[in-house]
């Protein structure tokens, strides 16, 4: 069975950073291309950045270009998610997602609130 | 970026009847090379997390009972559920993959009349 456990959430005031985590248990980490997704409480789906399996490739959505960082360690099945310079508009349930194309597995996701 | 715009925002169905969720994407996200239509649909439950259900427009996941049909080509795309359960009731949202940013529909919030 696939897990994809995330970590690192939390409340932290505008212009802070926080780096959330992604544990994946269950499938081949190294062979999947990995996804943030964000969801702002009582909003729809919004992705945020994707990373190729050897992390030659990366990508992000404008909002969070020169914020955001994302990054993956294949050797502990892991992927990051760093974040700084955070506004109001970042706070949202933050998802790991595995696939290039459609998202065939997806954590429980973790809550990040910007708030002072 | 391409947009993706479902319709209706929200949809009351009685048990048993059929469902029908649309999505339309604001340029085609049809393949021209594989022929294949770069779409999925998802299912949210209050709480959790989306769980697929369809992708490349037609194509069932596994273990999604086969009530969950989609269908369309282009830029049109259908999420219908043929006799809609009690379990149905959640939020659908159609995903384009055809390029980056990836992109959702708002969302089909989905009721019991």
């Amino acid at each position: 069975e696939v897990q994809l456990v995330e970590s690192g959430g939390g409340l932290v005031q505008p212009g802070g950073s926080l780096r959330l985590s992604c544990v994946a248990s269950g499938l081949t980490f190294s062979s999947y291309w990995m996804n943030w997704v964000r969801q702002a409480p009582g909003k729809g789906l919004e992705w945020v950045a994707k990373m190729k399996e050897d992390g030659s490739e990366i990508y992000y959505v404008d909002s969070v270009k020169g914020r955001f960082t994302i990054s993956r360690d294949n050797a502990k099945n892991s992927l990051y998610l760093q974040m700084n310079s955070l506004r109001a508009e970042d706070t949202a349930v933050y998802y790991c997602t595995s696939g290039v194309y459609q998202y065939d597995n997806w954590g429980q996701g973790t809550l990040v609130t910007v708030s002072s | 970026d391409i947009v993706m715009t479902q319709s209706p925002d929200s949809l009351a169905v009685s048990l048993g009847e059929r469902a029908t969720i649309n999505c339309k994407s604001s340029q085609s996200v049809l393949y021209s090379s594989d022929n294949k239509n770069y779409l999925a649909w998802y299912q949210q439950k209050p709480g959790q997390p989306p769980k697929l259900l369809i992708y490349w427009a037609s194509t069932r996941e596994s273990g999604v009972p086969d009530r969950f049909s989609g269908s369309g080509s282009g830029t049109d795309f259908t999420l219908t559920i043929s006799s809609l359960q009690a379990e149905d009731v959640a939020v659908y949202y159609c995903h384009q993959y055809y390029n980056t940013p990836r992109t959702f529909g708002q969302g089909t919030k989905l009721e019991i009349k």
